[in-house]
């Protein structure tokens, strides 16, 4: 159980343009999904918070307008990369908590994560 | 001074060893404490989830929390060539609807055939 996929695994695109990554919980609903960016040899960076039906949360430092974020339904979230450049290029991992989890409702499970690269 | 310590390593052990990776805090408001392991290009996988202190072991894992000390710690016990990876721990506290949690830097471990 608590598997959540993300799709594309990777992607390439020119700069100027827009990349959608999807984020899916496949056997599980889950309210908040969230978004981390992951540089090489570095940790998590929490981008925003997701929240089914409501705008997402947005940690200091990321661009909204930027990033956009659709979290349409219990089980799929959308990161929109708009007018991507080359410093846009990353690892984008989503994650999601699984309330129904006895006794693991703070727990997050991720996906596998989206390689982007902009040229 | 970051909310959660860990040690980035690299950590190098031979095949069958016992490995100990740890983790420390300073937000006494942490309750609940995860491990996790990326392999390379992968998202992280979670391994072990502790609520409040104590021990918890499952298989060749072991997590322990020491809340009076801040201190997590994770111990593999006999070690194999496909736990090499990177080791994250992770932490929340109660309150607050989004419940986000808090990442060490991560620890890379390279366990020798």
């Amino acid at each position: 159980g608590a598997v959540v996929s993300q799709h594309p695994s990777w992607v390439i695109c020119k700069s100027g343009t827009s990349v959608k990554i999807e984020c899916r919980s496949l056997d599980f609903q889950a309210t908040t999904m969230f978004w981390y960016r992951q540089f090489p040899k570095q940790s998590l960076m929490l981008m925003a918070t997701s929240n089914e039906g409501s705008k997402a949360t947005y940690e200091q430092g990321v661009e909204k307008d930027k990033f956009l974020i659709n979290h349409a339904s219990l089980t799929l979230s959308t990161l929109t990369v708009t007018s991507a450049h080359p410093e846009d290029s990353s690892f984008y991992i989503c994650s999601a908590r699984d309330l129904g989890a006895a006794g693991r409702g703070e727990t997050q499970y991720f996906g596998p994560g989206t390689r982007l690269l902009v040229l | 001074q970051k909310e959660v310590e860990q040690d980035p390593g690299p950590l190098s052990v031979p095949e069958g060893a016992i490995v100990s990776l740890n983790c420390t805090y300073s937000n006494s408001a942490f309750q609940y404490f995860m491990w996790y392991r990326q392999y390379s290009r992968k998202g992280p996988e979670l391994l072990m989830y502790t609520y409040s202190s104590g021990n918890k072991e499952d298989g060749r894992f072991t997590a322990q929390v020491d809340k009076s000390s801040k201190y997590i710690s994770l111990f593999i016990r006999d070690s194999q060539p496909s736990d090499s990876a990177t080791y994250l721990c992770a932490m929340s506290a109660l309150g607050g609807s989004a419940r986000q949690l808090t990442f060490g830097s991560g620890t890379q471990l390279t366990v020798l055939p």
